[in-house]
């Protein structure tokens, strides 16, 4: 079945280790989303890629990076985690939003994030 | 500045009655509008979604709901709940453009009494 994966499911850190949670998808989509969801908070932007394209949302901290290496893989890296970061991080995806449409975002499962 | 309103952070219902999930908006465009359900631990799983044409719109799950442009509002019903719908509900909206981002509401926790 085509479907959005998020691995590993649960990651633990400590604090001020990089850590790098990794998406992937077989929808073949152009776009992918990383939401940052903290406890009983709704999902927030962080940033997505349009094909390789990056667009950073204003208030992400500059400790969130994002690399995109191909369609299929799209790799959440936090340089330095703080206590503050832990959350679920999320990740999306759509097909061309661009053009005065939009289309469905499908979601991964989810990473749930612990800092030490 | 865009944004979702969802009115109640928790309903309680009993199993077989009825829901309705109240979700407003504010988008000074058409809206794209979309009713996601998160279960605890769990990604968001798409309820329906809403772009154009018939207001009423059909979900998965027995789910539907209704957009009232003049009304800013896409609430979110089903006639009869289930133990199982019990989990987080989130509206929100797309904003085309910028790159399909989603608005989320605060999210609406459903409780289910037996």
């Amino acid at each position: 079945d085509a479907m959005v994966i998020q691995n590993p499911r649960y990651q633990v850190t400590q604090f001020g280790k990089p850590v790098t949670l990794s998406c992937s998808q077989t929808l073949n989509h152009n776009v992918m989303y990383w939401y940052q969801q903290k406890s009983s908070q709704a999902p927030k932007l962080l940033f997505h890629y349009y094909d390789k394209d990056f667009n950073n949302e204003a208030d992400t901290p500059d400790n969130f990076q994002s690399r995109r290496p191909n369609t299929s893989f799209c790799f959440l890296d936090i340089r330095s985690p703080g206590l503050g970061d832990a959350a679920m991080y999320l990740c999306a995806t759509s097909r061309d939003p661009r053009g005065g449409s939009t289309d469905t975002q499908y979601f991964g499962p989810g990473t749930r994030l612990t800092v030490l | 500045a865009q944004s979702v309103t969802q009115p109640d952070i928790h309903i309680t219902v009993s199993e077989g009655a009825s829901l309705e999930l109240r979700c407003n908006y504010s988008y000074g465009a058409t809206p794209y509008l979309f009713w996601y359900v998160q279960s605890p631990g769990q990604g968001l799983q798409l309820l329906l979604k809403y772009f154009s044409g018939d207001t009423l719109v059909q979900g998965i799950k027995g789910f539907e709901a209704e957009f009232k442009r003049s009304q800013s509002s896409f609430n979110l019903r089903k006639p009869s709940v289930h133990w199982s719908d019990a989990a987080e509900y989130f509206c929100a909206v797309a904003l085309y453009n910028q790159g399909g981002k989603l608005i989320f509401g605060q999210g609406t926790e459903l409780s289910v009494k037996p």
